[in-house]
């Protein structure tokens, strides 16, 4: 059971516009989710951040979104660079009691930015 | 150089063989995680250490051990590869405390024929 979907496989935007990625999740416990992007031959590299206790988080060019009710986060990249095609995933944790550090993990987006 | 570094970065072997994969990081982190990453899947955790007389499963244990000989070494062990466990391999590291936020070794690449 796929707890964490990123149901777009790829993404294609012109330089400039904005990029939309979006990630759906189904547990109710998750409160801490994190956007990853990954280019090719290389580890993921954390990318931002959001905690349930927040509905937005701005880092320069990207700001991630999240919608509680409707278990649902979305990565905005303003402008679009050809230097951001690559891979994002989504990940959520469950932080709770435990603090495990635990991740999953959503399938990822291939994002294309055309020059 | 890297925090975290992976070796082989690339392995061929065949099946039934068996092969290990090695983590060592350099950040002073307690918590290490190996994942596998397949095409339409994303990265899905494979084991997970708090430190090093903790070990935990994670999702896809199965065909899979770890030994966490150091704060700073984490390897992976295939007793016994087989060809569905050709895959990306990651090994992670994290800090204690409110961040979750995991730093990647480069992977590596694993062909089981």
């Amino acid at each position: 059971d796929q707890q964490v979907k990123q149901n777009s496989p790829s993404l294609s935007v012109q330089e400039g516009r904005i990029s939309i990625l979006n990630c759906d999740y189904t547990n109710s416990m998750f409160d801490y989710f994190l956007w990853y992007k990954k280019y090719p031959a290389e580890g993921p590299t954390f990318l931002i951040s959001i905690s349930s206790i927040k509905d937005k988080n701005e880092d320069g060019r990207f700001t991630v979104f999240l919608n509680k009710s409707a278990k649902h986060l979305s990565l905005h990249i303003v402008p679009s660079q050809p230097g951001d095609s690559a891979v994002y995933f989504c990940a959520a944790s469950a932080r709770g009691s435990s603090n495990t550090g635990k991740l999953i993990f959503g399938q990822g987006t291939t994002l294309q930015v055309k020059p | 150089d890297a925090d975290v570094t992976q070796t082989p970065r690339n392995r061929i072997t065949k099946t039934g063989k068996r092969i290990m994969l090695e983590c060592s990081q350099t950040k002073g982190h307690d918590r290490m995680y190996w994942y596998r990453q397949d095409p339409g899947l994303g990265l899905r955790l494979i084991y997970y250490s708090f430190d090093v007389k903790d070990i935990n499963k994670g999702e896809i244990s199965d065909g899979y051990s770890v030994s966490r000989q150091a704060q700073a070494k984490f390897s992976l062990s295939l007793e016994s590869a087989i060809p569905n466990q050709t895959a990306l391999y990651f090994c992670a590291t994290s800090d204690r405390g409110d961040s979750y936020e995991q730093y990647f070794g480069p992977g590596t690449r694993l062909t089981v024929t």
